[in-house]
């Protein structure tokens, strides 16, 4: 079975430039997650969805985030304009929806580096 | 709220040796349990959960967790590591509020030593 998949792996954009990173969930799977993972900040939740609506987008760190989720089997998170301090490895992760305490599956991530 | 606080940054532990990985949780209500593994350049896999029932968790690739409620404290064990698992190791807390929030701890280091 395919896992979550992100694209793309590695990133590499010049500050003020528009970011798009992509996630396609398990098939199936009714919550979302971004989240953002950094060394000195360790893994951050940013916003997830469940069946395609945002729930809690209270960790996006500011407007220049947003988040989206036109379907089931796919999200985007943008970053606009970008800005060094974003450089982070950043991860899609989706889990079902029919029990609590289901687990989460991870995505390989997307490392952004915004020189 | 809920919380976890993972004590270690970093363990080194010389291969074949046995490991514990700390974590404590705070929540006010039921919680769920969850260690997650981190390979270098990959996203978190599931190792082990608790969701009730036996207070002692088998996962995979050998590690135990055990539950213990009065001390709020979820510990990760393994009797004999191998440097396969020189990872980064989370801990991670989920609530019984009916939505898939988790929060997790800010990881632990396992570096295992030839």
């Amino acid at each position: 079975d395919a896992g979550v998949i992100q694209s793309p792996r590695h990133e590499v954009t010049e500050m003020g430039q528009e970011v798009t990173l992509r996630c396609k969930p398990i098939s199936g799977h009714d919550y979302l997650f971004w989240y953002r993972q950094t060394m000195m900040r360790g893994l951050e939740l940013l916003i997830y969805f469940n069946n395609n609506v945002p729930i809690d987008d209270s960790g996006m760190p500011e407007d220049r985030f947003s988040a989206k989720m036109p379907n089931a089997s796919f999200s985007t998170l943008k970053i606009q304009p970008s800005e060094p301090r974003d450089s982070a490895v950043y991860f899609c992760a989706s889990s079902p929806g029919a029990e609590v305490g289901q687990p989460q599956h991870f995505g390989d991530g997307t490392r952004l580096s915004i020189l | 709220a809920q919380s976890v606080t993972q004590l270690d940054s970093q363990v080194p532990v010389f291969e074949e040796a046995p490991v514990e990985l700390r974590c404590n949780y705070s929540s006010s209500v039921s919680v769920y349990l969850f260690w997650y593994v981190q390979y270098p350049n990959q996203g978190l896999q599931l190792l082990l959960k608790y969701l009730s029932g036996s207070t002692l968790v088998k996962g995979i690739n050998g590690f135990e967790a055990e539950f213990n409620k009065s001390q709020t404290s979820f510990h990760l064990r393994k009797p004999s590591v191998h440097i396969s698992d020189t990872a980064e190791y989370f801990c991670a807390v989920s609530d019984s509020g009916g939505y898939q929030k988790v929060t997790f701890g800010t990881g632990t280091k396992l570096q295992v030593i030839p």
